[in-house]
């Protein structure tokens, strides 16, 4: 099942710009994950945030998390043209170890 | 990519037959799992397995079988059961439960 939805589906901008991407989710999680895609390829993990944690940085990276919002966010600051790719969201259940990923959204990082 | 590795990257397959995808990891993660992309989709969970000699079903494991004779292996077979087996599969592992998880490259498959 599909817990995590991404917002928006698309987000184009211009290098050196900021970007900012959303994750609503339904059920209570254990730990929420945001993952790269580049095209056709695997996805490569960026970011795990657990359910009593609020913000968390790795690089150009920051992800939020509001459990009583259901919601996390990802920015990604001065962007690049490499970091152009799909973004996905993944939550992990608190009685499970399985995964649900969102449907992504797309970034286009403009030269 | 990480240590996993997943072959081949393209297959074609004529409809009715079974087909087999290999998953290779080299990380000693007990974890693994299978997972099936369409197109502007997110990742869908078809089968994991926690241990060797042990898997469970995911979301979507009709017309899918698994095996987990080895800790570093953990093949799937799209079975002609399958209705609409064209897509893109990912395999994963992980070190253990909640936590980051290891893709491979990717098996394209393409069914007709």
């Amino acid at each position: 099942s599909q817990q995590g939805e991404e917002d928006p589906q698309a987000l184009s901008i211009q290098e050196g710009e900021n970007a900012t991407m959303n994750c609503s989710y339904k059920t209570s999680i254990n730990n929420l994950q945001w993952y790269r895609q580049n095209s056709g390829r695997g996805l490569v993990h960026l970011i795990l945030i657990r359910s009593n944690e609020r913000e968390k940085h790795s690089g150009r990276l920051r992800v939020t998390l509001d459990t009583s919002k259901k919601s996390s966010s990802l920015l990604i600051t001065a962007s690049r043209a490499a970091d152009t790719a799909s973004y996905f969201c993944a939550t992990g259940g608190v009685n499970d170890y399985k995964l649900s990923f969102g449907a992504g959204t797309t970034v286009t990082v403009r030269a | 990519d990480g240590g996993i590795t997943q072959s081949p990257k393209y297959l074609f397959r004529k409809e009715g037959q079974n087909v087999t995808l290999s998953c290779e990891q080299n990380l000693n993660h007990d974890a693994m799992y299978w997972y099936r992309q369409d197109p502007g989709q997110g990742l869908r969970l078809i089968y994991y397995s926690q241990i060797v000699n042990d898997f469970q079903k995911g979301d979507i494991a009709e017309g899918y079988s698994v095996s987990r004779e080895k800790k570093e292996s953990f093949p799937l077979t799209v079975t002609s059961a399958q209705k609409n087996p064209t897509a893109f599969y990912l395999c994963a592992s992980s070190p253990g439960e909640r936590n980051e998880q290891y893709f491979g490259p990717g098996t394209r498959l393409t069914v007709t």
